[in-house]
């Protein structure tokens, strides 16, 4: 049961637009999503967060919307860069369980 | 402050052997959880370890093992090694249980099984 599903394996878009990465999910109990970006043998770190009580969570070029009833939320990157290029994970976490559940993720190419 | 260290970086193992991965978190983190990530399935929670006992556990056989240390150092043990076990192992630490702060992960030990 994939309970967080990013059904774009990749995304190419050039440098200086905008990237929308989008996560679809199917448990109403989570309390908050993250998102996390990997570069290639590295570990996964941190980007923004929103908790599931707010709709909206911007932080510089990176803006996380979220919307309940729909179960989907969204990652906005304004202007691109080349260095985003990375895959992006979206995670649920809380909920009964507690625990941080990744969807499968999203490879970003920002082209130059 | 040092990062989330796991050793080895890499390993390659026989089917049928047995495997012990570490991982030290940050200084002063008392939760570690493990993570399998192979190509296709994103990261699946294996188990989480808070103040040496585990918390919190993930869907996978009982051949994956785990222990926390007092100094929260963090092994996970594989059994009766199968070829699908080949994968990206990752380690996370964070301030406290449950991950209501975010989790900071270590590089990944990448394990082949042959």
């Amino acid at each position: 049961d994939q309970q967080v599903k990013q059904n774009s394996p990749s995304l190419s878009v050039q440098e200086g637009r905008i990237s929308i990465l989008n996560c679809d999910y199917t448990n109403s109990m989570f309390d908050y999503f993250l998102w996390y970006k990997k570069y290639p043998a590295e570990g996964p770190t941190f980007l923004i967060s929103i908790s599931s009580i707010k709709d909206k969570n911007e932080d510089g070029r990176f803006t996380v919307f979220l919307n309940k009833s729909a179960k989907h939320l969204s990652l906005h990157i304004v202007p691109s860069q080349p260095g985003d290029s990375a895959v992006y994970f979206c995670v649920g976490g809380g909920g009964a369980t507690n625990k941080l559940i990744f969807g499968t993720g999203t490879l970003l190419a920002v082209q130059p | 402050k040092a990062g989330v260290t796991q050793t080895p970086r890499y390993l390659i193992k026989t089917r049928g052997q047995q495997v012990t991965l570490s991982c030290s978190p940050i200084s002063g983190h008392r939760s570690v959880s493990w993570y399998q990530q192979t190509p296709g399935q994103g990261l699946q929670f294996l188990f989480e370890y808070f103040s040496e006992t585990q918390r919190n556990k993930g869907n996978f056989p009982g051949r994956f093992s785990g222990r926390q240390f007092s100094n929260s150092r963090s092994e996970m043990n594989v059994s009766t090694l199968e070829l699908g076990d080949s994968a990206l192992y990752l380690c996370a630490s964070s301030l406290d249980a449950g991950f209501k702060l975010e989790a900071f992960f270590g590089q990944g030990t990448r394990l082949t099984v042959v």
